[in-house]
């Protein structure tokens, strides 16, 4: 069964600290995809990456970077001094194609973040 | 560009009473999925469509629960009888089938509280 684990409830950092966001995943399939989605407190989830699984290279994007790594099912997203503006909730997501052939996204339970200023 | 939209924000109601919400797609978007979230949890997956065809429902989703795409442009997601239990955020997100996965783009949610 396909499953996202995100170990780290809630995360509280000081201003231009710099932080990591765990993801562990869990599937048998061959072909995945692995997001990051971003859930601010007026509660839309705002797309970040994308990854499949056939792509390990770490990938940077501004202050965000993610850490790809099958050998540990791991999907690690780090925030590289952080900005009040970061504070939100941070979910991992694993997309999959069930029996049926529709295409299903499993979250994790997501990770909190406050950046403190 | 609009993002995907969803009427009404929150929504309050009494137990046993039906619900109704909306959720409007990118306009290109083919595909369309409605999630649930609770306090603390991620979304749930509970209905997928593609197009006008409702191609997958999950377990989550009672006999109570109905949804709709006419024409393959908006959806609605009916909740009849409600209880206290559905009281949850519902999330609307649409996709543009394509090569690979795609990437789905998330509305801002309904907040349903059931009295």
């Amino acid at each position: 069964a396909q499953k996202v684990t995100q170990a780290q409830t809630e995360i509280s950092v000081v201003e231009k600290e710099d932080v990591t966001l765990d993801c562990v995943y869990e599937t048998r399939d061959t072909t995945y995809y692995l997001f990051w989605y971003k859930q601010p407190p007026s509660g839309e989830l705002v797309f970040l990456i994308r990854r499949n699984s056939f792509d390990e290279q770490n990938e940077i994007s501004g202050r965000y970077s993610w850490n790809f790594q099958k050998s540990t099912s791991s999907f690690n997203f780090t925030i590289t001094a952080s900005q009040v503006v970061d504070s939100a909730v941070y979910f991992c997501a694993l997309s999959f194609i069930t029996q049926g052939g529709s295409e299903k996204l499993v979250f994790g339970k997501g990770t909190k973040l406050t950046v403190n200023p | 560009d609009t993002g995907v939209s969803q009427d009404p924000r929150h929504k309050i109601t009494k137990r046993g009473q039906n619900v109704t919400f909306r959720c409007d797609p990118i306009s290109e978007h083919n595909r369309l999925y409605w999630y649930r979230q609770t306090l603390g949890q991620g979304p749930e997956f509970l209905t997928y469509f593609q197009n006008e065809a409702q191609l997958e429902k999950s377990r989550l989703l009672s006999d109570r629960f109905s949804a709709e795409r006419p024409k393959g442009s908006f959806s609605t997601l009916e909740i009849q009888r409600t209880e206290q239990g559905d009281s949850a955020m519902y999330l609307c997100a649409s996709s543009l089938l394509g090569g690979g996965a795609d990437t789905q783009y998330f509305g801002p949610g309904t907040r349903l509280t059931v009295l």
